[in-house]
């Protein structure tokens, strides 16, 4: 069964710092994986996305890295800002099936 | 580029009544779009696959005459939760397939979201 795992479940973290979500996915046949944000009553908005040869993307402060035999990704966000504030959401996607593996998410809480 | 909208954004309504759902490809057309249901807290769930020009494809548990839905042409898909009921509150997505987009690797696009509140 393909299955998207995230971490932490939720986090807090002051303005200006870093931080570092982890995905873990066990789809197979691997096609890509996406990372979206989505603020609260919103829907999601795609980051980054990655395919098998891919092992880092950034998009702005966001930088999203792929390990594709241990299964493994991360999203990174650098000097965090209020609006970093939502849920994130990993997303991976099998080669023979065009439904979406969705993880939970991790909810970010940035503080002044 | 790739831009979905969907309306109502919020819609309440009474137990009972019928509420339509609309999603559109604004920029593109979407042979296959896709409906999301989800709960506070919790991930987005399929619900089921529409097809431009045919029946639409309902994930297990899902019920189809409750939930109809309706892609007749490229860029709309709508969804009418029929005979609402408080249980039927939600966040309700949608996504546009935009193969052919000019857009690398990512080819679902969601829409903003409609929360649906039963009385």
């Amino acid at each position: 069964k393909n299955q998207v795992e995230q971490s932490p479940q939720s986090l807090i973290i002051l303005e200006g710092k870093n931080c570092t979500l982890q995905c873990n996915y066990t789809v197979s046949p691997f096609s890509n994986l996406r990372w979206y944000k989505q603020d609260t009553g919103r829907g999601p908005v795609s980051l980054t996305i990655m395919t098998f040869s891919e092992n880092t993307k950034s998009n702005g402060r966001y930088t999203a890295t792929l390990d594709a035999d241990t299964k493994q990704s991360s999203l990174h966000i650098t000097a965090s800002q209020l609006s970093d504030s939502a849920s994130y959401i990993c997303v991976v996607s099998a080669s023979d099936d065009y439904k979406l593996s969705f993880g939970a998410g991790t909810t970010v809480t940035v503080r002044a | 580029g790739a831009v979905v909208s969907q309306h109502p954004s919020r819609v309440i309504c009474k137990s009972g009544t019928s509420v339509k759902i609309e999603c559109r490809s604004l920029d593109f057309q979407a042979t296959t779009m896709f409906w999301y249901r989800q709960f506070p807290k919790q991930s987005l769930m399929l619900m089921a696959t529409s097809n431009e020009g045919s029946k639409a494809t309902y994930e297990q548990g899902v019920e189809k005459d409750k939930f109809l839905i309706n892609h007749a042409s490229l860029t709309l898909s709508t969804l009418t939760v029929t005979s609402a009921h408080p249980e039927d509150s939600s966040f309700y997505i949608c996504s546009a397939d935009g193969a052919g987009v000019r857009a690398a690797g990512d080819t679902q696009y969601f829409g903003p979201g409609t929360r649906l509140t039963v009385l």
